[in-house]
């Protein structure tokens, strides 16, 4: 079956700076790429999604790339602010969105 | 936060015990899905569930049980064979079709002693 890798597991940078996390996958058919933001204690939220035809897209500062080939994801938020604390969770599915498997996740400090 | 709901919040069992837990959508949604979260890791996938009344197992599904009976709902089993069952429950739930986002439900935390 799939298996999503997600790194760093934790992240610490200062407020205004870009943050990057990195997926990797290993089923070629995958070709549905979510993330999503937990916030302590509370349900996760999509923030951002790609399918297998695009290789990035943006809302406004998140973005996500892809690389098929290599088979890997990632996400870039810039200018980060403090309510971008959270931990973010990758994750790949082969078939329209069911059947995710996620990533370890990846808690992200923004210190001011 | 309506949509997708989940009850209760909080659960304390004793180890032996079988529990329910509950999950309601009033989205509209074909597609349900449980997932387990243990702290500092990732979701994993129990069962799931694309139209009423079938289900399929996912990574974890020994120890659990579930029912689809109707559209709206899809409560998940505990049963006293789940070896380590204490962690964070989430159900979601998905429109067939188009978009492919699963929204989730506010979780219910599991304590076994």
């Amino acid at each position: 079956g799939e298996n999503v890798e997600q790194h760093p597991s934790t992240l610490s940078v200062q407020e205004g700076d870009s943050a990057v996390i990195k997926c990797t996958y290993s089923d070629s058919a995958s070709n549905y790429f979510p993330w999503y933001k937990q916030e302590l204690g509370k349900r996760p939220q999509l923030i951002i999604d790609i399918r297998s035809n695009v290789g990035e897209k943006k809302d406004q500062r998140i973005a996500v790339t892809l690389n098929k080939t290599a088979k890997h994801f990632s996400l870039h938020i810039t200018e980060t602010q403090p309510e971008d604390s959270a931990v973010y969770f990758c994750a790949a599915s082969v078939e329209a969105g069911n059947m995710l498997t996620f990533g370890g996740g990846t808690r992200l400090m923004v210190k001011p | 936060d309506g949509g997708i709901t989940q009850s209760p919040k909080y659960l304390f069992r004793k180890e032996g015990q079988n529990v329910t837990l509950s999950c309601e959508q009033n989205l509209n949604h074909d597609a349900m899905y449980w997932y387990r979260q243990d702290p500092g890791q990732g979701l994993r996938l129990i069962y799931y569930s694309q139209i009423v009344n079938d289900f399929q197992k996912g990574d974890i599904a020994e120890g659990y049980s579930v029912s689809r009976e109707k559209k709206e709902s899809f409560p998940l089993t505990v049963t006293s064979a789940q070896k380590n069952p204490t962690a964070f429950y989430l159900c979601a739930s998905k429109r067939q079709g188009g978009s492919y986002e699963q929204y989730f439900g506010p979780g219910t935390r599991l304590t076994v002693t």
